[in-house]
């Protein structure tokens, strides 16, 4: 049974500090992926990270894929208030020829002025 | 840009009743998905399809039923509900293969049963 782990689950960080969210994941998958989740709001889509040592970026976010390790990280630079969000990784699980997702329990991001 | 519409965005209702949950996808997706989201429990997968007529069991789908007529629409059933299915239901779908075809998420449903 794939599980998914995400830590920490609570993050409250200062405006232009960096930080790390780290997703391990038990049983082998190439593609992973990250979304942001608004309070009130759905969920949306940051990255998708499809082979071992992916890397992606969009602003402030940086997203990489180790598969040997099973860890998948999202990666805050210099963080600003705007980033205040759940962020939740998923991780895709073949079966049955179907594809589907097996979500992390998302981390709270918190980003004090 | 896909768009996903939840019917409603907030629900209440008895114990005992049967409630559907509707959700609509505009772009021809192939793959349709029903979550619950709950504190502390992440988003679990109670039902998915992948084409029309087609379905199968998520992780958690004791309780609930799911249609799908339609390519464009994907019903959750609770067959009686009960206060422990008081949840936030997200509806999502993708494309297939779904490499490279992140999910897109509806608003929810917030569905209080009393």
């Amino acid at each position: 049974e794939l599980k998914v782990e995400q830590n920490p689950l609570f993050l409250s960080m200062q405006e232009g500090k960096n930080y790390t969210i780290y997703c391990n994941y038990s049983t082998t998958s190439d593609r992973l992926y990250w979304y942001r989740q608004d309070p009130g709001k759905s969920l949306e889509s940051l990255f998708v990270l499809l082979s071992n040592g992916a890397v992606k970026q969009e602003g402030r976010l940086m997203a990489s894929l180790d598969t040997k390790a099973r860890l998948n990280t999202l990666h805050i630079t210099a963080a600003v208030h705007d980033l205040s969000a759940t962020y939740f990784c998923a991780v895709e699980r073949a079966w049955g020829g179907s594809e589907k997702l097996v979500f992390g329990k998302g981390t709270k991001l918190t980003v004090n002025p | 840009d896909v768009k996903v519409t939840q019917s409603s965005r907030y629900l209440v209702k008895r114990t005992g009743e049967k409630v559907f949950l509707e959700c609509v996808q505009d772009m021809d997706h192939e793959n349709m998905f029903w979550y619950r989201q709950d504190p502390g429990l992440g988003l679990r997968l109670i039902y998915f399809s992948y084409d029309v007529k087609m379905k199968e069991k998520g992780d958690i789908p004791e309780g609930y039923s799911v249609s799908r007529e339609k390519k464009e629409r994907f019903s959750l059933i609770l067959e009686s509900a009960s206060t422990n299915q008081t949840s936030m239901y997200l509806c999502a779908s993708s494309l297939w293969p779904s490499a490279m075809a992140p999910l897109h998420f509806g608003n929810g449903t917030r569905l209080t049963v009393t």
